[in-house]
């Protein structure tokens, strides 16, 4: 799997959107680009994921770049419930069996400010 | 739906001992994956399970093990506990026959050794 880079933390004031970078360089072209979040002391929650296109669900918006080499987790309007560690995993399209091994790097401390 | 739950949320227990950790998975959702989770190491693939089969497995010793009942509920023990086995450890699921990695995390079982 290709492996990705994040700022160790970042701070966000509430109401304003939250821009989460990540770099992928070495992603390859069917691998996928996903999103989870940890709040603390809770298990890791889906965010969103996106091959080329951009992408937009409920929680957030997912904005890849033309090589695929980075892309940007948009939370539209921060609230302090957000505040988390961010995961950026880039991951190929796994079976319907097996081989379900996600590998989480370090993320991104988010910090909303009141 | 219910999300997947894990008992019990908080163990302490003494360096030789033995420990079971139990995970039901959301309903209708076939593939249990266990992960460990310490400071240090991030998030750390244990092993998944699909229809009571082991599917994967990660680089564990064989002192971590698991099992998973015909109604997908899964089981994972860890024997002869060490230190270093005080973590996080969570359990995951997803439906069969989905595509992606949209894994549901539980809330996790906080293990410590001491």
């Amino acid at each position: 799997d290709a492996k990705t880079t994040q700022p160790p933390s970042m701070d966000c004031a509430e109401g304003r959107a939250a821009n989460l970078p990540c770099n992928h360089s070495t992603i390859s072209g069917n691998e996928y680009v996903y999103w989870y979040r940890q709040i603390h002391s809770q298990g890791p929650q889906y965010i969103i994921h996106g091959l080329k296109n951009n992408e937009t669900n409920e929680m957030a918006s997912l904005i890849i770049t033309e090589d695929r080499k980075s892309s940007t987790l948009i939370l539209p309007h921060a609230t302090l419930r957000d505040t988390a560690v961010y995961y950026c995993i880039v991951r190929a399209p796994i079976s319907n069996f097996g081989n379900e091994k996600l590998t989480f790097g370090t993320g991104t401390r988010l910090t909303i400010i009141p | 739906k219910a999300g997947v739950t894990q008992t019990p949320r908080y163990l302490i227990k003494t360096r030789g001992q033995q420990v079971t950790l139990s995970c039901s998975p959301i309903s209708g959702h076939r593939s249990v994956s266990w992960y460990q989770q310490t400071p240090g190491q991030g998030l750390q693939f244990l092993f998944e399970y699909f229809s009571e089969t082991q599917r994967n497995k990660g680089n564990f010793p064989g002192r971590f093990s698991g099992r998973q009942f015909s109604n997908s509920r899964s089981e994972m023990n860890v024997s002869t506990l060490e230190l270093g086995d005080s973590a996080l450890y969570l359990c995951a699921s997803r439906p069969l026959g989905e595509f992606g990695y949209e894994q549901y995390f539980g809330p996790g079982t906080r293990l410590t050794v001491t």
